[in-house]
């Protein structure tokens, strides 16, 4: 049963929009990640949030801008998408930031053409 | 840093014949070492984790054993199934306050009937 939602499925947009995807984990925990899975199934992590602040930020553009309104809720936001942000964005969360099982979404795939 | 080396895919066998993926791992931690298994269409989920060197982790037939002289977590199933076709991922998580999980860039297998 999925614990970890995420919308849109699936979003195609133009280069130089902005992008919003959300997530929701229904799991009462206390940590969430955004990860970025490129064409080749490879996994980068992005961000994680410890209840409700940022705790890893990893080399990413400043495009990219996480959002946390309490700790069952991460959105991300991409302010102009570039081609090469065409990806899977994977949401996870953890019970706590040192509990490693991490728990991941579906998944949001974006297209930019 | 972390790092995460394994089997280099995509692997197809038929079903009932045996898998290996290779995993190595590098960190000047002590470790704790997964097996995710992502599945088309959704993310990743834990197959199984390892916390202490020299024992041994399984589910759903497959299994790897925690070897702390070799550095290796090797995935392995004596017959497969093509409900197996997925991506498997071997990650570790060091010792510590960081909690951040290193993936291999995974490897994706098919089963054949």
């Amino acid at each position: 049963e999925t614990a970890v939602f995420q919308t849109p499925n699936y979003h195609v947009t133009q280069v130089g929009n902005e992008v919003s995807f959300n997530c929701k984990q229904t799991l009462g925990h206390d940590t969430m990640y955004w990860y970025k899975q490129d064409s080749k199934k490879l996994l980068k992590i992005m961000f994680s949030y410890n209840n409700k602040q940022l705790i890893v930020n990893e080399t990413v553009p400043r495009r990219f801008s996480p959002q946390s309104s309490d700790k069952a809720h991460l959105n991300l936001r991409i302010k102009s998408v570039e081609p090469e942000d065409s990806a899977v964005y994977l949401c996870a969360s953890s019970r706590d930031w040192v509990q490693d099982t991490q728990y991941f979404g579906p998944g949001t795939r974006l297209l930019v053409l | 840093g972390d790092s995460v080396t394994q089997t280099e895919g995509p692997v197809t066998l038929s079903e009932g014949t045996s898998l290996t993926v290779n995993c190595s791992y590098e960190t000047k931690q002590y470790p704790t070492l997964f097996w995710y298994v992502q599945y088309p269409g959704e993310g990743p989920q834990l197959l199984f984790k390892v916390p202490k060197a020299n024992e041994k982790g399984s589910s759903r037939g497959f299994e790897a054993t925690y070897n702390k002289e070799a550095t290796s977590f090797h995935l392995q199933k004596a017959s497969v199934q093509e409900s197996d076709s997925a991506v498997y991922y071997c990650a570790l998580r060091s010792g510590g306050s960081n909690a951040k999980l290193t993936f291999g860039k995974g490897t994706k297998l098919s089963v054949k009937s």
